[in-house]
């Protein structure tokens, strides 16, 4: 239980274009998902929060014009990086929690590399 | 536990023997804890959580510790095996926003 799927693993696109990932709970509902970014090395960093039926929350310093967020349903969470550029280039992973439990914890998904030239 | 680093520390163990990794976190109001398992090109993978409310829990072959005076939490793995070799990170959280505050990780190397 608790399988969280993303699409696609990979991407590599030209500069300028836009790339959208999508995070689904497969046997579970989410009201609530996450969107991380996690460079070489490096620990997760939260992006934003991805809520069912309304806008996404984002972090300082993440610009909600350039990660467009929609979470159409209960087991659909989409990222769309807009206008990608060179240093977008990295390791993008959503997380969701079990709306049916009463618990913070996040189940991730496989991530998705992206590389954009 | 803040999310800060450009290097991971690593532990390096041999192949049967324990292994301990640590984390420190920062905010005391934090009251929920889990551990998770990151493999190389992967997503992170949940092993174990704990509540403040406690202050040891144990799954097969893992025991999470917490000790909330020092804020700090640990992670044992028992007869480590090469499939252990991983990045592992601890993460806090507990209010309303259900957010996971992330610690910088660490490599664990088993040795055969």
């Amino acid at each position: 239980g608790a399988v969280v799927s993303q699409h696609p693993s990979w991407v590599i696109c030209k500069s300028g274009t836009s790339v959208k990932i999508e995070c689904r709970s497969l046997d579970f509902q989410a009201t609530t998902m996450f969107w991380y970014r996690q460079f070489p090395k490096q620990s997760l960093m939260l992006m934003a929060t991805s809520n069912e039926g309304s806008k996404a929350t984002y972090e300082q310093g993440v610009e909600k014009d350039k990660f467009l967020i929609n979470h159409a349903s209960l087991t659909l969470s989409t990222l769309t990086v807009t206008s990608a550029h060179p240093e977008d280039s990295s390791f993008y992973i959503c997380s969701a929690r079990d709306s049916g439990r009463f618990q913070e914890t996040q189940y991730f998904g496989p991530g998705t590399r992206l590389l954009v030239l | 536990g803040e999310s800060v680093g450009l290097h991971l520390p690593t532990l390096s163990v041999q192949e049967g023997d324990n292994s301990i990794i640590n984390c420190a976190y920062s905010n005391s109001a934090s009251d929920y804890f889990i551990w998770y398992k990151q493999e190389s090109g992967k997503g992170p993978q949940f092993i174990i959580d704990i509540r403040s409310n406690m202050d040891k829990r144990q799954g097969q072959r893992v025991t999470v510790l917490l000790n909330k005076t020092v804020k700090h939490l640990s992670l044992q793995i028992a007869a480590t095996q090469p499939g252990d070799s991983a990045v592992y990170f601890c993460a806090s959280g507990g209010d309303s926003s259900y957010k996971l505050i992330f610690g910088s990780g660490t490599r664990l190397l088993v040795r055969p």
